[in-house]
């Protein structure tokens, strides 16, 4: 079974603060996403990636940087977190045209 | 408006009731994905179809291409089947790079 792990499962960082998400997939996947996920607005892309040192910018990539060093691991930085980053996010990847796998999510509160 | 509508926003059942979500598009699509999610937890993979029917333990999933619309069908529903049921599809623009529209999810509780 593919698995999709995020580094943590809550997490509360201060306003200004500099937010590292980790996300490892064990599939060899090329393609690798992150969400967010908010009540009413449903999932939106904020970045994909499909193959190492690749990026493109989602729907919301404003706020957001990431990171792909290596093929396996995919990470969402919050340059200066913001309040209105208070948010579930989620990590995918997938091999080419096939159904995405998903994390178990990470709740981040930024107060 | 959005590119996947779904229908209901929330649904409360009792158990054993057959139950349906519909999902329409906007769209022209290569296909069509059905995901679950529970509570606090991951987003699960369901179905992935782009004709027909397919079918898994209680739950089915219909399209019709011509329409633009999907169902999900949940027969002798159960109290574990709460939680939200999300339609995403892959535009057929925009290169293979499976980047999916998201429905804003359905809200299942199923009461006892």
């Amino acid at each position: 079974d593919v698995k999709v792990t995020q580094s943590s499962r809550y997490l509360v960082k201060r306003t200004g603060e500099k937010v590292f998400l980790e996300c490892v997939q064990d599939m060899d996947h090329e393609n690798m996403f992150w969400y967010r996920q908010d009540p009413g607005l449903g999932l939106r892309l904020i970045y994909f990636s499909y193959d190492v040192k690749m990026k493109e910018k989602g729907d919301i990539p404003e706020g957001y940087s990431v990171s792909r060093e290596k093929k396996e691991r995919f990470s969402l930085i919050l340059e200066s977190a913001s309040t209105n980053q208070t948010s579930m996010y989620l990590c995918a990847s997938s091999f080419e045209v096939q159904p995405q796998h998903f994390g178990d999510g990470t709740r981040l509160s930024i107060l | 408006k959005n590119e996947v509508e779904q229908s209901p926003q929330n649904l409360t059942a009792q158990e054993g009731e057959f139950i349906t979500i519909n999902c329409s598009y906007s769209v022209g699509i290569s296909a069509l994905h059905w995901l679950q999610q529970h509570p606090g937890g991951g987003i699960v993979s369901l179905f992935m179809l782009s004709s027909g029917k397919k079918k898994h333990g209680r739950l089915i999933a219909t399209i019709n291409i011509q329409e633009k619309h999907s169902s999900l069908h949940i027969t002798a529903s159960h109290p574990r089947d709460s939680a939200v049921y999300i339609c995403a599809v892959f535009p057929n623009y925009g290169g293979a790079t499976n980047k999916l529209i998201f429905g804003t999810g359905t809200l299942l509780a199923v009461q006892p």
